[in-house]
């Protein structure tokens, strides 16, 4: 089955810098890389996500590159402010039909300080 | 309007005990989830229904019963609650299940004490 990396488990940064987020794959099959940030008490919610035909997608401050080729998705989150804290989750979808799924990695805490 | 909801938000109960969170999403989707979240953060599927028709179940033990009455509301029932049930579920849909993005609850906190 599919096995999702995410690097580092918990990131501190100043308020203003740039925070990037890492993840691996292991199923060349994924085609679909969505992020979701948790607050506390709260559900995951979707922030960004790209789809294997494309390499790099951009919200305003959230960023999401892919490297197909390594398996490699990465987030990236510019002018961090205080309500960027909370933890990340990268996750890898895989088509297989009817159990088509969705495995997330572990998180990343991220802590924005004034 | 909550798109996915989930009651109760709290649980607390014995061991041994049996218990039912229930969920609903008024998003019109055809797929419904129930992960589970545990003390580490750790997000892991446990179900997934398509349009009511169980999908997929991911080695949950059996004392898991997840019940669909319609697209709309998926229930999970769990008898003789044990203590590493604890933890916090979160139910979510999708559009189709189909790379379509997932709408979280915001989750049942379970203590089994």
């Amino acid at each position: 089955g599919e096995n999702v990396e995410q690097h580092p488990s918990t990131l501190s940064v100043q308020e203003g810098d740039s925070a990037v987020i890492k993840c691996t794959y292991s199923d060349s099959a994924s085609n679909y890389f969505p992020w979701y940030k948790q607050e506390l008490g709260k559900g995951p919610q979707l922030i960004i996500d790209i789809r294997s035909n494309v390499g790099e997608k951009k919200d305003q401050r959230i960023a999401v590159t892919l490297n197909k080729t390594a398996k490699h998705f990465s987030l990236h989150i510019t002018e961090t402010q205080p309500e960027d804290s909370a933890v990340y989750f990268c996750a890898a979808f895989k088509n297989t039909g009817t159990a088509s799924k969705l495995t997330f990695g572990t998180g990343t805490r991220l802590q924005v300080t004034l | 309007d909550t798109a996915v909801s989930q009651t109760p938000k709290y649980l607390v109960t014995q061991m041994g005990n049996d218990k039912s969170i229930k969920c609903e999403q008024n998003l019109g989707h055809d797929t419904m989830y129930w992960y589970k979240q545990d003390s580490k953060k750790f997000l892991k599927i446990m179900f997934s229904y398509n349009n009511k028709e169980l999908i997929i179940n991911e080695t949950v033990p059996n004392r898991f019963s997840p019940k669909s009455p319609d697209k709309a509301h998926l229930n999970l029932h769990i008898n003789s609650l044990e203590l590493g049930d604890s933890a916090v579920y979160f139910c979510a849909s999708s559009q189709d299940g189909n790379n379509s993005p997932l709408h979280f609850g915001n989750g049942t906190r379970l203590t089994v004490t």
